[in-house]
């Protein structure tokens, strides 16, 4: 079956700076590709997905590329801020699957 | 549009006992899924219903269970409950299932003692 790894588990930056999340996948049939955000207390929170097709995709300060070759694909979060402070994790979904197979996580801490 | 609505928030238990928790999917969603979410395992899919059929289930015993009504709202089971089962119990819905974005609600925290 699908097995996603994740890297680094936890991450530090200077406001401002950029910080990157990177996810490899075992599946090539694999062809959706969400990230999600968790707050404290709350739920998983979507905030960007690629599919297979597309090999970049932007949302304001928030990008996600996709390498189907190499099967890694990567979060990129630009002009970081406090409010980005949360635990981020990539998940893989095969075409007609049912379930995500998600990453073990990474710590984001932005430093003021 | 109001978000996946899961209750209770907080749920206590001892070993042995049954658990049920609830889950109301975004309107007009068809599928819901549940994942457990532990520090060790990280999230783990449960089940996926979709029109009241279960379509997919992950690797959990059959302690677990799950259903899901003609509205769409789904539930839960936990039968003897183990001290392993303590989690954050999340349920996500999305409007097809497997081509639809999932979204998560902010989950059922259950202990068991």
């Amino acid at each position: 079956g699908e097995n996603v790894e994740q890297h680094p588990s936890t991450l530090s930056v200077q406001e401002g700076d950029s910080a990157v999340i990177k996810c490899t996948y075992s599946d090539s049939a694999s062809n959706y590709f969400p990230w999600y955000k968790q707050e404290l207390g709350k739920g998983p929170q979507l905030i960007i997905d690629i599919r297979s097709n597309v090999g970049e995709k932007k949302d304001q300060r928030i990008a996600v590329t996709l390498n189907k070759t190499a099967k890694h694909f990567s979060l990129h979060i630009t002009e970081t801020q406090p409010e980005d402070s949360a635990v981020y994790f990539c998940a893989a979904r095969g075409e007609g699957a049912q379930k995500l197979v998600f990453g073990q996580g990474t710590r984001l801490t932005i430093n003021p | 549009k109001a978000g996946v609505t899961q209750t209770p928030r907080y749920l206590i238990k001892t070993r042995g006992q049954q658990v049920t928790l609830s889950c109301s999917p975004i309107s007009g969603h068809r599928s819901v899924s549940w994942y457990q979410q532990t520090p060790g395992q990280g999230l783990q899919f449960l089940f996926e219903y979709f029109s009241e059929t279960q379509r997919n289930k992950g690797n959990f015993p059959g302690r677990f269970s799950g259903r899901q009504f003609s509205n769409s709202r789904s539930e839960m089971n936990v039968s003897t409950l183990e001290l392993g089962d303590s989690a954050l119990y999340l349920c996500a819905s999305s409007l097809r299932g497997s081509t639809s974005p999932l979204h998560f609600g902010n989950g059922t925290r259950l202990t068991v003692t």
